[in-house]
């Protein structure tokens, strides 16, 4: 149980384009979903969180227009970066959880890791 | 033995021998802790959680440890295998909802 499914696994794409990378809950509603950031041997960067229905909330640094968010659905959460750049090649994950309270578990999707030419 | 690399503390063992992963957390107030293991090119996947009010727990093979005293948690590993080696994180909440991530050990098991 507790499956999280991440779509695509890995994408290469030239700079200046954007890129959406889904999130899915398979076994389970998903009321909240997070997005994080991890760079080589380094911790998860938490980028922002989001309730479905409602705006995401985002992280000190992180751009909300560069790093946009929508939670629609209680089983799906997406991820668009915007006009990419070279810079923001790196390897994202999301993870869900059923409730709103911080004292559960966060399941984790496979992640997606952009390259950005 | 223990080894802290430029980025990432790394912990070499023997298979079969236990494995003992250790994590400080910075706030006293954080109820809840989870642990992690994240394999190469794969997203991080759950292990055992414990939460404020128990010191111990126990899952199969894997022994979660609370002391809250010294703000301290481990993940014991008994009978360590090569299927073990990866990266383990722990994590804990806050109070903010969200889980604030530790740096992170390398476990490499030899066989």
């Amino acid at each position: 149980g507790a499956v999280v499914s991440q779509h695509p696994s890995w994408v290469i794409c030239k700079s200046g384009t954007s890129v959406k990378i889904e999130c899915r809950s398979l076994d389970f509603q998903a009321t909240t979903m997070f997005w994080y950031r991890q760079f080589p041997k380094q911790s998860l960067m938490l980028m922002a969180t989001s309730n479905e229905g409602s705006k995401a909330t985002y992280e000190q640094g992180v751009e909300k227009d560069k790093f946009l968010i929508n939670h629609a659905s209680l089983t799906l959460s997406t991820l668009t970066v915007t006009s990419a750049h070279p810079e923001d090649s790196s390897f994202y994950i999301c993870s869900a959880r059923t409730g709103v309270r911080g004292n559960q578990p966060q399941h984790f999707g496979d992640g997606t890791r952009l390259s950005i030419l | 033995g223990e080894s802290v690399g430029l980025h990432l503390p790394t912990l070499s063992v023997q298979e079969g021998d236990n494995s003992i992963i250790n994590c400080a957390y910075s706030n006293s107030a954080s109820d809840y802790f989870i642990w992690y293991k994240q394999e190469s090119g794969k997203g991080p996947q759950f292990i055992i959680d414990i939460r404020s009010n128990m010191d111990k727990r126990q899952g199969q093979r894997v022994t979660v440890l609370l002391n809250k005293t010294v703000k301290h948690l481990s993940l014991q590993i008994a009978a360590t295998q090569p299927g073990d080696s990866a990266v383990y994180f722990c994590a804990e909440n806050s109070g903010y909802s969200t889980l604030t991530f530790g740096k992170g050990t390398m476990l490499l098991v030899s066989p």
